[in-house]
């Protein structure tokens, strides 16, 4: 167990529609990071947040938006949904900034039909 | 362009063998490597990291060697057992990119057979 606690496991919504995931970073990590993963993609970066600021934007679509709350916790909103969108999102947490390594949560499945 | 690749996609060995995972990288700038394990069903799991000015280190039945000069990457299993089957990724830190730290390659399934 990493200590990053993600929810949902799974998600299956309709193109079209809105969607939240949230994510616990470990107890006191300051960075949470989401990655999407697709098969024909691999891991990619999407957006970096530290202690409640984004920090560094990858690979991030307009229709993603992500926020770092004052507990830490992080959601990644996911709207106007294709299906293209469907992925495993994965949310890792890092103490700072630095170079160091990523813990990584379970992930969430999400799947738009 | 800059990237983190592998050289092989499947690596299939048998119980009891050694196995090693290769990656090469592009940007010279990477000063940090880490080696991530990915099972099915799972999100990616720390298994290794080493920095630019090592060579090599070693872990428990891991060791990750560090070629800076035709920057190359890899990762050793000793005795590996079923239980190591798995995606395996390389990662690279690039310092101040701003399109975030870590780079991954695209991954090795490794499988082991008895």
């Amino acid at each position: 167990d990493s200590g990053v606690t993600q929810t949902p496991k799974h998600l299956i919504t309709a193109t079209g529609q809105r969607v939240t995931l949230r994510c616990s970073p470990r107890s006191g990590d300051l960075s949470v990071y989401w990655y999407q993963q697709s098969l024909d993609q691999g891991l990619q970066f999407l957006i970096q947040y530290y202690n409640g600021e984004e920090r560094a934007k990858g690979n991030i679509l307009e229709r993603f938006s992500a926020q770092q709350f004052p507990d830490l916790h992080s959601e990644l909103n996911l709207s106007s949904l294709e299906l293209g969108d469907s992925a495993l999102y994965f949310c890792a947490s890092s103490v700072g900034t630095g170079d160091e390594k990523l813990f990584f949560g379970s992930g969430t499945q999400l799947s738009v039909l | 362009g800059e990237s983190v690749g592998l050289h092989l996609p499947t690596l299939s060995v048998q119980e009891g063998d050694n196995s090693i995972i290769n990656c090469a990288y592009s940007n010279s700038a990477s000063d940090y490597f880490i080696w991530y394990k990915q099972e099915s069903g799972k999100g990616p799991q720390f298994i290794i990291d080493i920095r630019s000015n090592m060579d090599k280190r070693q872990g428990q039945r891991v060791t990750v060697l560090l070629n800076k000069t035709v920057k190359h990457l890899s990762l050793q299993i000793a005795a590996t057992q079923p239980g190591d089957s798995a995606v395996y990724f390389c990662a690279e830190n690039r310092k101040g990119s701003t399109l975030g730290r870590l780079y991954f390659g695209r991954g090795t399934q490794l499988t082991v057979w008895p």
